[in-house]
């Protein structure tokens, strides 16, 4: 167990509906990445955070958004989903911004029907 | 070019073997290494984490990492049907905005 919690598990949606993803990083853990992972794909960055504020941004299409909430919780928000937005989302954290190792959640496999 | 190159394989060895998989890198900035192994479909789980050149061993893994060439490996030795999995490495900067990961390896272990 990696101390990273991810809900929910499994997500079955149709299109141009909205989900909202949720991720609890390790206790102590101030940073939190999101990334995305179709199939056979290898693991797409989309937005970084660090104790509440936006750090990086990577291939995060205009429809996603994101944010840290204070209890450094995370939730990945997703709209107007379409067939292709079906994968698997993954979050990760770190305990600081930098040197140290990131660990994985089990992640949410979303699929848009 | 991608930042990172990983052979996607897939390999396929005999229980028993010593797997080497590998990856290139083009940032130079790049100081932190990890490589995780992920099952089919289930959360990446870490292995090895290394910092600057050098190698690091842990059981079965040893991990190293040339800067000078921007090329890490990572070695399993006795490997075993469990070993089965794709492997990921991954790299960050010392700012670490980014974990950048490789498209990962696919790994068969046969009996």
């Amino acid at each position: 167990d990696s101390g990273v919690t991810q809900t929910p598990k499994h997500l079955i949606t149709a299109t141009g509906q909205r989900v909202t993803l949720r991720c609890s990083p390790r206790s102590g853990d101030l940073s939190v990445y999101w990334y995305q992972q179709s199939l056979d794909q290898g693991l797409q960055f989309l937005i970084q955070y660090y104790n509440g504020e936006e750090r990086a941004k990577g291939n995060i299409l205009e429809r996603f958004s994101a944010q840290q909430f204070p209890d450094l919780h995370s939730e990945l928000n997703l709209s107007s989903l379409e067939l292709g937005d079906s994968a698997l989302y993954f979050c990760a954290s770190r305990r600081q911004n930098s040197n140290t190792e990131a660990f994985f959640g089990q992640g949410t496999r979303l699929t848009v029907v | 070019q991608k930042e990172v190159e990983q052979d996607p394989g897939p390999l396929s060895v005999p229980e028993g073997a010593i797997v080497s998989l590998n990856c290139t890198y083009s940032n130079s900035a790049f100081q932190y290494f990890m490589w995780y192994r992920q099952y089919s479909r289930k959360g990446p789980e870490l292995l090895m984490y290394t910092y600057s050149s050098g190698n690091k061993e842990d059981g079965r893994f040893t991990a190293q990492v040339d800067k000078s060439s921007k090329y890490i490996s990572l070695f399993i030795r006795d490997s075993q049907p469990s070993d089965s999995a794709t492997y990921l490495c991954a790299m960050s900067d010392q700012g670490a905005q980014k974990l950048v990961f490789g498209q990962g390896t696919r790994l068969t272990i046969n009996p």
